[in-house]
């Protein structure tokens, strides 16, 4: 069985500060982990994706996210929050597999509020 | 949205009445799925799809039914419609090959059943 928390279901940052957003999984097998991003009334677009190889992760709009097996963790960051990052934003764990492919599992989701 | 298109986005239904809630791609990818969201669950898989004449179950699928007549479309089916059925529906695609395993959203059927 594999399993996600977002630990804050809504973080509010100041446009230019930093942004962190946590996820911690479980997963009995190496997991591939991704982040989705939210905005209001739409669908969920992919953030960034870690499959294999390097274990810091590059994506979209400035955003990156590390895999830390050690930690169980794939925390999302970004340097400098601006107004247009406010969405909610959801993690995922693919860690089982059957003949559609992968299965995936999502935590709650974290509102990120931006302040100006 | 990754060519995955839904209908209707949003929806109004009575305890009890039964509607189809269509799913379509356009790139002939096999796998397909339909997940609901509501707040403080993220996203929960009801059915999925392997391939044209396929389903299986995911999470919760109870109360709903799923058909997958062709490559290009996944229709989700609720007969019997209920409250707790209120909430946001999502078909997702997934790209070929093991390398990708990223799923792709369509922009969601918004539900409320009175």
């Amino acid at each position: 069985a594999q399993s996600v928390t977002q630990l804050g279901s809504h973080v509010s940052v100041s446009e230019g500060a930093l942004v962190l957003l946590r996820c911690n999984y479980s997963s009995s097998v190496p997991p591939y982990l991704f982040w989705y991003v939210q905005y209001p009334n739409q669908g969920l677009q992919l953030l960034l994706k870690y499959t294999t190889g390097a274990t810091l992760v590059k994506g979209i709009n400035g955003f990156e996210a590390e895999f830390k097996k050690s930690e169980t963790s794939f925390h999302l960051t970004k340097p400098s929050a601006h107004m247009s990052d406010a969405a909610e934003y959801f993690c995922a764990v693919s860690g089982s597999y059957n003949n559609a492919g992968n299965m995936l599992t999502f935590g709650g989701g974290t509102r990120l509020m931006v302040k100006p | 949205n990754a060519g995955v298109t839904q209908t209707p986005k949003f929806q109004v239904l009575k305890t009890g009445q039964s509607m189809t809630l269509q799913c379509a791609q356009d790139m002939n990818h096999n796998s397909m799925y339909w997940y609901r969201q509501d707040p403080g669950m993220g996203l929960r898989l009801i059915y999925y799809s392997a391939s044209e004449g396929t389903t299986d179950k995911g999470e919760v699928p109870n109360g709903y039914n799923v058909s997958r007549l062709n490559k290009r479309e996944f229709s989700l089916r609720l007969e019997s419609a209920a409250p707790s059925q209120t909430s946001v529906y999502f078909c997702a695609i997934k790209l070929p090959g093991l390398a990708s395993e990223t799923q792709y959203f369509g922009p969601g059927t918004r539900l409320l059943v009175l």
